[in-house]
């Protein structure tokens, strides 16, 4: 059964940092891009950041560029978000998800709320 | 980008059918069919159930069909039933490893 699972929310005072990690199981982690997609409250869905299954290509989203990075650990099944210089309109629920191909995604994580806030 | 267009709510009675509509441009939806749609019921994720304009993920029940014409897609939901009453988004694929999303259409079954 494929499983992901996030962790590292949390509140956060504007200009902080937070790191998020998603632990993956149930598939061959390493054959699949990885995205973050966030969803702000009563908002729909963003689309965040990605990375290749190798970690060679990364991209995101126009609002975060400068201040997340995103990183994989193959050996360890585990997609990371690190959010720096974060603000307030970065409050929202993150998801991790597989991308099965163009962006779409078959799998999703529980999510993990990020409150930014002073 | 902008974001994809969907009508806010939609609702039918338990047994009809009810369609949802999405509309891009030619840069995401009528560009390419990478159309997907995903239900999401209150404080849970996101659930894959139309893939690629019309393909169903297993498990997801045949009542569930995807179309599209130009630069619309839609979803539709077939003999309603209770539990489909959710929130529903649109995604498309827009080139240069882009997705862009609708707002959501919140599905009421009456």
């Amino acid at each position: 059964e494929v499983q992901l699972v996030e962790s590292g929310g949390g509140l956060v005072q504007p200009g902080g940092s937070l790191r998020l990690s998603c632990a993956a199981s149930g598939f061959t982690f390493s054959s699949y891009w990885m995205d973050w997609v966030r969803q702000a409250p009563g908002k729909g869905l963003e689309w965040v950041a990605n990375i290749k299954q190798d970690g060679s290509e990364k991209y995101f989203v126009d609002s975060v560029k400068g201040r997340f990075t995103i990183s994989r650990d193959n050996a360890k099944n585990s997609l990371y978000l690190q959010m720096n210089s974060l603000r307030v309109e970065d409050t929202a629920v993150y998801y991790c998800a597989r991308d099965r191909g163009a962006h779409t995604y078959d799998y999703w994580g529980q999510g993990t709320l990020v409150t930014v806030s002073s | 980008q902008s974001a994809l267009t969907q009508p806010p709510s939609a609702s039918g009675s338990p047994g009809q059918s009810v369609a949802i509509s999405c509309t891009g441009t030619s840069s995401d939806v009528g560009g390419y069919d990478y159309v997907s749609w995903y239900q999401q019921h209150p404080g849970k994720a996101p659930k894959l159930m139309i893939y690629d304009v019309s393909k169903r993920p297993s498990g997801v029940p045949d009542r569930f069909s995807g179309s599209k014409s130009g630069n619309t897609a839609s979803l539709t939901v077939s003999g309603l039933q209770a539990e489909d009453g959710a929130d529903y988004y649109c995604g498309s694929y827009a080139g240069s490893n882009n997705v862009v999303f609708g707002g959501g259409t919140k599905l009421t079954v009456l």
